[in-house]
């Protein structure tokens, strides 16, 4: 079964560190882009960045190029998104998705809370 | 970047009648060298991640119900629910991936009148 695991639920003090991942497996982890996706409570889907876990390519949108980080380990199937210094908006859920025709697999969200 | 706008914001169809979600995307979505429109449909239920229904704008999903199917027309989209359900209860959002950054429409909530 091709799936994808998201680490658990954070809790966080603005200003920390942050880095969530994403696992996948059932399927050859490295020949397809992993997409992250915010989602802020009670709102839409925002689309955040992608990375190509064979060669580490990741775009971001301008919305979020130099807010976050996105990095892959081919070698332990995974992806991960993380911030050098959370702010309270940061608050939200995050899903990664697996590319293909478009985002066909999808992690079950990590929820990040960011509060003082 | 391509913006995605949806109508209605929200709509409450009786159980069995049909809905009909529409998308517009500000520039094409079509892949010349293909003549595919990358175009997305995602489902998502309360508590849940999206789930993908439709992708190049009109190929249903392994194992999505017939009853959605997708259309389109230059940069207008459509997402018709032909027998509405009790379990299609949900916000749906169209996608385009035809260019980064992708973009997601706002979202169409619909339930039951």
């Amino acid at each position: 079964e091709v799936q994808l695991v998201q680490s658990g639920a954070e809790v966080k003090k603005p200003g920390e560190s942050l880095k969530i991942s994403c696992q996948g497996s059932g399927y050859s982890f490295s020949n397809y882009w992993i997409a992250w996706v915010r989602q802020m409570p009670g709102k839409g889907l925002e689309w955040m960045g992608i990375i190509y876990p064979g060669d580490s390519e990741a775009r971001y949108s301008p919305s979020f190029q130099g807010q976050v980080t996105i990095s892959a380990d081919k070698s332990i199937s995974t992806a991960y998104l993380q911030w050098s210094s959370l702010k309270a908006s940061d608050t939200a859920m995050y899903y990664c998705g697996r590319q293909t025709r478009a985002l066909d697999v999808w992690g079950q969200g990590t929820a990040v809370t960011v509060s003082s | 970047d391509i913006v995605m706008t949806q109508s209605p914001d929200s709509l409450a169809v009786s159980l069995g009648e049909r809905a009909t979600i529409n998308c517009k995307s500000s520039q094409s979505v079509l892949y010349n060298s293909n003549n595919k429109n990358y175009l997305a449909w995602y489902q998502q239920k309360p508590g849940q991640p999206p789930k993908l229904l439709i992708y190049w704008a009109s190929t249903r999903e392994s194992g999505v119900p017939d009853r959605f199917s997708g259309s389109e027309s230059g940069t207008d989209f459509t997402l018709t629910i032909s027998s509405l359900q009790a379990e299609d209860v949900a916000v749906y959002y169209c996608q385009q991936y035809y260019s980064i950054p992708e973009t997601f429409g706002p979202g169409t909530k619909v339930d039951v009148k």
